[in-house]
């Protein structure tokens, strides 16, 4: 079974701080993906890779930057978090594009 | 970017009724993906269909893949307990390197 963890189920951070979301899969996967999800909005995409040191931006990556160093990790940075950031953020992978994509269980974050 | 209607947004149902809901998309998708949410969990891959007119079963749970390749339906016969929790679509096109489009969800409480 494909198997997709974060680093955290919850966070709390206060606004201007520096927060690192981790995700890892151990499938082996080439595509890597990080959503936001907010009551009514459904998932949004923030940035994706799909290669080591490669990434691309989704619908909404203002604030946020990512990180791919290896295969199996994919890192979401916010530089300087803020309240407008707390939400539920999802991380998923998959083998290519066309597949289909594996989640994590989130990471709740609160900004205070 | 494209959009993706999912209704309806909740349903509230007893114990042992079915339940349907559906996906309309303003361009064609190859690829329809359903997805639950269980509270606190990130989604888990319920049916995943590939072709035009596709129709494929999950225990309770049944989905078509529309004829003009724009619309999906999943239905879950005698919904029991577990089976609260958000349902998503995703659609998956065929424009290169592709992401998932997802609905904004239906939320599915049972009443006791």
């Amino acid at each position: 079974d494909v198997k997709v963890t974060q680093s955290s189920r919850y966070l709390v951070k206060r606004t201007g701080e520096k927060v690192f979301l981790e995700c890892v899969q151990d499938m082996d996967h080439e595509n890597m993906f990080w959503y936001r999800q907010d009551p009514g909005l459904g998932l949004r995409l923030i940035y994706f890779s799909y290669d080591v040191k490669m990434k691309e931006k989704g619908d909404i990556p203002e604030g946020y930057s990512v990180s791919r160093e290896k295969k199996e990790r994919f890192s979401l940075i916010l530089e300087s978090a803020s309240t407008n950031q707390t939400s539920m953020y999802l991380c998923a992978s998959s083998l290519s594009p066309q597949e289909t994509q594996y989640f994590g269980p989130g990471t709740r974050l609160l900004v205070l | 970017g494209q959009q993706l209607n999912q209704s309806p947004q909740s349903m509230f149902i007893q114990e042992g009724e079915d339940v349907s809901m559906n996906c309309t998309s303003s361009s064609i998708f190859n690829t329809w993906l359903w997805y639950k949410q269980d509270p606190g969990e990130g989604p888990v891959l319920l049916i995943a269909l590939y072709k035009a007119g596709e129709l494929t079963s999950n225990g309770r749970l049944t989905a078509q893949f529309g004829i003009t390749r724009k619309d999906s339906f999943l239905n879950i016969s005698a919904s029991i307990p577990s089976d609260v929790g958000i349902y998503f679509c995703a659609g998956l096109g065929n424009f290169g390197n592709e992401k998932l489009t997802f609905g904004t969800g239906t939320r599915l409480t049972i009443i006791p």
